[in-house]
């Protein structure tokens, strides 16, 4: 079974130029979370979907950062202008409540991004 | 966003050597999960577990979720040079994982 997909897997641009992410979750996973890592740190949540509702985005910073989840499946997130403290590491994680109650999440590789 | 105390912050040790790790919360958590993440990827899942008290092992490593539910503690037994990495905690309460500060391993042959 494939994991959550990532791209691009890195990207350079140059500080107030807009830059987008891409994720697809494990198949059947009806949450998804997009989390920002900075270096030397764990990941922070900037927002999470229960299907294509955004149910928690309280840590987005919505001057310049936007997510959709059109039907559910994908999702993209968009930073537009980027500023220099945007670089990190973007990682897109999935995550299915099983009937035991049980809840794990898995990470897909993230994107690098480098704001010049 | 909160984030778990985890401890030590970095590790140095000799190949063969036994390791332990835990991480600590002011939270009460429902779950507690530990990742593996190398350079340029994403956390892998290690351990997951679900009940107060509750000891499981992957292999070489042992994982406990604390009695009081706000602490977990995870082991490595016999490292290997491919144990090197950096291990985050993860709590999970309702819908919402927080995660440690991570822990770097170096181990060295």
């Amino acid at each position: 079974e494939a994991g959550v997909v990532q791209s691009p897997r890195y990207k350079i641009i140059e500080k107030k130029q807009p830059v987008a992410f891409w994720c697809n979750p494990i198949s059947g996973h009806n949450t998804l979370y997009w989390y920002l890592q900075n270096l030397g740190q764990g990941p922070e949540l900037l927002i999470r979907y229960e299907n294509e509702e955004a149910v928690d985005d309280s840590q987005l910073p919505k001057d310049r950062f936007s997510a959709e989840r059109l039907k559910g499946v994908d999702s993209t997130l968009k930073i537009q202008p980027a500023e220099l403290g945007d670089s990190a590491v973007y990682l897109c994680a999935s995550s299915l409540v099983l009937s035991s109650g049980h809840n794990e999440q898995f990470f897909g590789p993230g994107t690098r991004l480098t704001v010049l | 966003g909160q984030q778990l105390n985890q401890s030590p912050q970095s590790m140095f040790i000799q190949e063969g050597e036994d390791v332990s790790m835990n991480c600590t919360s002011s939270s009460i958590f429902n779950t507690w999960l530990w990742y593996k993440q190398d350079p340029g990827e994403g956390p892998v899942l290690l351990i997951a577990l679900y009940k107060a008290g509750e000891l499981t092992s992957n292999g070489r490593l042992t994982a406990q979720f604390g009695i009081t539910r706000k602490d977990s503690f995870l082991n490595i037994s016999a490292s290997i040079p491919s144990d090197v990495g950096i291990y985050f905690c993860a709590g999970l309460t309702g819908n919402q994982f927080y995660f440690g500060t991570g822990t770097s391993l170096t181990v060295i042959p």
